[in-house]
């Protein structure tokens, strides 16, 4: 398709457990965000690539969150020993122009994590 | 600090109906300003965007908004509601001078339109 994919749509993971959250944007999209969406609230940015340049990573919580995208394409959003508190939608957003653009940012439907 | 507020949280409107949704923001300098909606189970989808110019921006499925300069608003209207707008309706906002691309959302409207 040509949209935004996100896999897996739904993790439950135990406390503690490692994860993982991939993230496809549209091809050719030079920006790529990533941000999460608690329960009735609007998305909270977390973290923002220039083609493989993380050139924003003021909105990651803590320093179990870690975000890559080594090839300018696919990105990875990583949370290590996950807490009750990271249970959220996790959303992914691409964009085709560069930092200071204007364009629409495009979702892909989420990553529903639940911590038990 | 930069924010944006949905004041909010439901609006209820008859279909046939005209609807607002509302928004304010406090960004330092100009603004873009994007309205999205999202429906149960899906990814935001982008419905319009105000960046210069005309102060009344047309988007998707007959959706309107005006910007407001001087009461730094951007409310979301349509002339006739219909069911199928029922759904989540968030603003948000980025400083036109703003290095990054990251936007900010409210915490948005649930928009109910009854038949």
């Amino acid at each position: 398709g040509a949209g935004v994919s996100q896999s897996p749509r739904y993790k439950v993971a135990k406390r503690g457990q490692d994860v993982a959250l991939r993230c496809d944007p549209i091809s050719g999209h030079v920006s790529l965000f990533w941000y999460q969406q608690a329960l009735g609230q609007g998305p909270e940015f977390l973290t923002y690539f220039q083609n493989e340049a993380q050139l924003d990573k003021s909105g990651l919580p803590s320093d179990r969150f870690f975000a890559e995208r080594p090839e300018g394409s696919v990105s990875t959003l990583k949370i290590q020993r996950t807490q009750q508190e990271d249970s959220a939608v996790y959303l992914c957003a691409s964009s085709p122009g560069g930092g200071g653009s204007y364009n629409e940012q495009f979702f892909g439907p989420g990553t529903r994590l639940t911590v038990l | 600090a930069q924010s944006v507020a949905q004041p909010e949280d439901q609006v209820n409107v008859a279909e046939g109906n005209p609807l607002t949704v509302k928004c304010t923001y406090s960004v330092s300098g100009n603004p873009y300003l994007f309205w999205y909606v999202q429906y149960p189970n899906r990814g935001l989808q982008f419905l319009l965007k105000y960046i210069t110019g005309d102060n009344l921006v047309k988007g998707s499925y007959g959706f309107e908004a005006e910007f407001n300069k001087s009461q730094t608003s951007f409310h979301l209207k349509k002339p006739s509601a219909l069911v199928s707008d029922s759904a989540l309706y968030f603003c948000a906002v980025r400083p036109i001078y703003s290095s990054a691309s990251k936007i900010i959302f409210g915490s948005g409207t649930r928009l109910s339109i009854r038949p």
